[in-house]
């Protein structure tokens, strides 16, 4: 059975950094991209960026250019979104997801980052 | 970039037919994928390659695609099927995903 089990929910000051971790099972880690979703509350879905856990290749969003930091760590297959100078729009829930033939095929449970001073 | 557009919401009688629509230039070109997400919950992906199901989505789910609008439908609606509905197809020309707005389904 693949699953992908995130990290817990945070609480951040502005200004401050959040990493958020996903770690995969049921499947060959390497084989898949890792993609992030961000969803504000009771808004849409938004994509962050991915990394291709076979040769850690990035590409992110325009929007969080420079402020994001997606990687993998193959020997504990899992994957990492660091974010970096969280300002209140920031707040939302953090999905990650295997990504295979262009469309999400199983999601992480999602992880709440709220940033509050 | 590219652009996905769905109605904000759509509402169904109990046993009738949902449809929802996504409209985007040459959508014709493009995969289309649909996901269901129930409050609190992560979305499920419920329909890939604008008519393919994964296993475990019931039949009563399908995907159709007509000129510039890819459409999900639902069959049978239930009280169980309201959720927001997205869609999303792969923008080649940025080399990354792309999300409908969403759709909220309600249950009359």
């Amino acid at each position: 059975e693949v699953q992908l089990v995130q990290s817990g929910a945070e609480v951040k000051k502005p200004g401050a950094t959040v990493k958020i971790s996903c770690e995969v099972s049921g499947y060959t880690f390497s084989d898949s991209y890792i993609h992030w979703v961000h969803q504000a509350p009771g808004k849409g879905l938004e994509w962050v960026g991915f990394v291709d856990p076979a040769d850690g290749e990035t590409k992110y969003a325009e929007k969080f250019q420079g402020r994001v930091t997606i990687a993998a760590e193959t020997s504990i297959d899992t994957a990492y979104m660091e974010l970096r100078s969280l300002r209140s729009e920031d707040t939302a829930v953090y999905y990650c997801a295997r990504v295979r033939g262009g469309y999400f095929q199983y999601w992480g449970q999602g992880t709440l980052v709220t940033v509050s001073s | 970039s590219y652009v996905l557009t769905q109605p904000p919401s759509v509402s169904v009688a109990p046993g009738q037919t949902a449809r929802i629509t996504c409209g985007g230039d040459n959508i014709e070109m493009k995969s289309v994928h649909w996901y269901q997400q129930k409050p609190g919950q992560a979305p499920v992906l419920v329909v890939y390659d604008d008519s393919d199901r994964p296993s475990g989505i019931p039949e009563r789910f399908s995907g159709s695609k007509s000129g510039n609008t890819a459409t999900l439908t639902i069959s049978g609606v239930a009280a169980g099927d309201e959720a927001d509905y997205f869609c999303q197809v792969w923008d080649s020309s940025g080399d990354h995903p792309v999300f409908g707005g969403g759709t909220k389904l309600t249950v009359l």
